[in-house]
């Protein structure tokens, strides 16, 4: 089956750097997505890997491991904004070729002065 | 270039109605997927269309169904409300294509649904 695990709640100081993981079993593997989601919004596009190794884009990285089925998302230079819960989403293969999103059930994330 | 956008925004219903809500994706984007957002469960799939074809589906049972108009929008329909149907709502667009950019999901607002 399918099964995605991240921490429920993360706290931190501004200014600070956080780091959220996410494991996940899963057949078909086929990329892991990170979202944000401010409470009350839709979730928003973050990061995807597909290949082991680390995608850095501004303040945000996030790291793969498929041997280990294991990623997680970086979060440098904390900013009261980025209070927010982060969502892990596998990509997988089903049958018939076609890929569906699994999502983790988020960590809630709460940046503090 | 118009985000997705979805109607209603909020809705309350009471137990054994039936309720439509709608998506309408970005422009050019053929993939629409809705997905059931609960405290206690997450982001659950429901099921994704494309070119008006089903093309997947999440484990909901029958009473949720959906379709997609030549137009690309899409519509999902619940019947028989049970309280645990209250919910966010999502629905997200895409392009569909094989690169990376292309199977970014944009997600709407969503739709607050209340049964009572």
């Amino acid at each position: 089956g399918q099964n995605i695990d991240q921490p429920t709640e993360m706290t931190a100081t501004e200014g600070a750097i956080v780091q959220i993981n996410c494991t996940y079993q899963t057949s078909g593997f086929n990329g892991l997505f990170w979202y944000q989601q401010h409470a009350g919004e839709a979730p928003t596009f973050l990061s995807y890997n597909v290949l082991d190794g680390l995608e850095e884009k501004g303040r945000f990285s996030s790291f793969l491991s498929r041997s280990k089925g294991y990623s997680y998302l970086l979060l440098k230079e904390l900013q009261m904004k980025d209070s927010a819960s982060y969502l892990c989403a596998v990509r997988s293969v089903f049958s018939g070729g076609y890929n569906k999103l699994i999502f983790g059930a988020g960590t809630r994330l709460a940046v503090h002065p | 270039k118009a985000g997705v956008t979805q109607t209603p925004r909020y809705l309350i219903k009471t137990r054994g109605q039936q309720v439509t809500l709608s998506c309408s994706p970005i422009s050019g984007h053929r993939s629409v997927s809705w997905y059931q957002q609960t405290p206690g469960q997450g982001l659950q799939f429901l099921f994704e269309y494309f070119s008006e074809t089903q093309r997947n589906k999440g484990n909901f049972p029958g009473r949720f169904s959906g379709r997609q108009f030549s137009n690309s929008r899409s519509e999902m329909n619940v019947s028989t409300l049970e309280l645990g149907d209250s919910a966010l709502y999502l629905c997200a667009s895409s392009l569909a294509g094989i690169g990376d950019r292309e199977i970014e999901q944009f997600f709407g607002p969503g739709t607050r649904l209340t049964v009572l």
